[in-house]
């Protein structure tokens, strides 16, 4: 199991420019998420779908889009990339049982807006 | 609401206890624990369920008083690795998403 995976770990941008964050997750979990990490600020979600076909906003939507291809895979697109939208991207899942189960993180991937 | 956490920094040295405490102005189902290493992901400590269950780690202790939306997290007999930052999670719902509060950065020295 590789559990949570990111691409990329490391990316670098000029200002304007585009990119999209993939994440997948091996372990058939509906629920996942996306966060950023700034020094100080806590995780802030980004956007989440809590099950295959559905995506909601979460605290900070704006200047971000997703998607969520199929029960695996949730990717996270910057149409235009701003200097505030540097920042540690997290991609998180979570499975439907009871008992409110745990998330899992992914490693990370470390944006430099320019 | 993000949920609030107390104290925001600590510094130990290897042996000494500490508790971070998060609070909630909301109901709350659910409060979680996930400790984060420098430059790595969090990492899942402890679930506290409202009406006293709680899963996770056999070697920390946390509590939940559901009347004060208050919970505790107890780390005795420090280590080394204990070193990092400790966020707290607040489910207000069963099924509902997580809430993060700012974190609380412990250090363990020698």
């Amino acid at each position: 199991n590789a559990g949570v995976t990111q691409t990329p770990k490391f990316q670098v941008l000029k200002t304007g420019q585009s990119m999209t964050l993939q994440c997948a997750q091996d372990m058939n979990h509906n629920s996942m998420y996306w966060y950023r990490q700034d020094p100080g600020m806590g995780l802030r979600l980004i956007y989440y779908s809590a099950s295959e076909g559905t995506t909601d906003k979460g605290e900070v939507p704006n200047g971000y889009n997703v998607s969520r291809l199929n029960k695996r895979e949730f990717s996270l697109r910057l149409e235009s990339a701003a200097p505030s939208q540097t920042s540690v991207y997290f991609c998180a899942s979570r499975p439907w049982t009871s008992g409110d189960p745990e998330q899992f993180f992914g490693p990370g991937t470390r944006l430099t807006v320019l | 609401q993000q949920p609030v956490q107390s104290p925001q920094a600590v510094i130990l040295r290897e042996g000494e206890d500490a508790v971070i405490n998060c609070s909630s102005s909301k109901a709350l189902y659910s409060v979680h624990w996930y400790r984060q290493k420098h430059g790595e992901a969090p990492v899942f400590l402890m679930i506290l369920l409202k009406g006293g269950e709680q899963k996770g780690h056999e070697k920390i202790s946390a509590s939940f008083n559901e009347k004060k939306q208050q919970s505790s997290l107890y780390l005795t007999a420090s280590q080394l690795s204990y070193s990092g930052t400790y966020f707290c999670g607040t489910v207000v719902s069963s099924g509902s998403r997580l809430t993060f509060g700012e974190g609380t950065q412990l250090t363990v020295n020698p």
